[in-house]
């Protein structure tokens, strides 16, 4: 499978404890996207990268979370102290850079649920 | 304001129905226009792009109107398989921006 990856498929977590989630983009794809939806809502954006380089952050991107692309190829996002508001299905897409009509292609998501 | 807005539905169609949604985008500099499908529980999947001039694959149509800043995704003949969510993304300055979405029932 070429596709987007994405790890865990779903996490449990105890309010207060960190968890961080894996992303693996299409090989090819310098842009990664990290999104976050939650139901009945389209998916909101929360941070990219172009190679390695973080080149925007939402402001819902608390300081709680951090997202790494350490060598432009897979990337991690991290949410520390985690809270019930976290609970959503993290999305990881990624796309070529060509400019006009670059689609994003999305991994399956990890879905958290915090309790 | 958002910066894609769209009807959330649902749509309840029979087989067989054609069927329109729309949605309106706020930046009148955006430059890439998407529908993406999305079942439940599972990631949005590219449906097609969508270009000035229109185009149309299969049962489905997209056309683009700049000038009143919206984007139209047509259906016909719709099957039992296109029950979804059709989220509509515009594409600005490095970031995708979705709807979001309008969810179609269609019933036997």
């Amino acid at each position: 499978d070429t596709g987007v990856s994405q790890n865990p498929r779903h996490k449990i977590t105890k309010r207060g404890q960190n968890v961080t989630f894996r992303c693996d983009p299409i090989s090819e794809h310098n842009r990664l996207y990290w999104y976050r939806q939650t139901l009945g809502q389209g998916p909101e954006f929360l941070t990219y990268f172009q190679n390695e380089a973080q080149l925007e952050k939402s402001r819902l991107l608390s300081d709680r979370f951090s997202a790494e692309r350490p060598k432009g190829s897979f990337s991690t996002l991290e949410i520390q102290r985690t809270e019930q508001g976290d609970s959503a299905m993290y999305l990881c897409a990624s796309s070529e850079n060509r400019g006009v009509n670059t689609e994003a292609f999305f991994g399956q998501g990890t879905r958290l649920t915090v309790v | 304001r958002k910066e894609v807005e769209q009807d959330p539905g649902p749509f309840n169609v029979p087989e067989g129905a054609t069927v329109a949604f729309n949605c309106t985008y706020s930046n009148s500099a955006s430059q890439s226009f998407f529908w993406y499908r999305q079942d439940c529980r599972k990631e949005p999947k590219l449906l097609m792009s969508v270009y000035s001039s229109g185009n149309e694959d299969g049962r489905f149509t997209a056309q683009l109107n700049r000038a009143s800043q919206y984007i139209s995704l047509l259906i016909r003949d719709s099957k039992l398989s296109d029950s979804a969510t059709y989220l509509c993304v515009v594409h600005n300055f490095n970031k995708f921006y979705f709807g979001s979405g309008t969810k179609l029932n269609v019933k036997p």
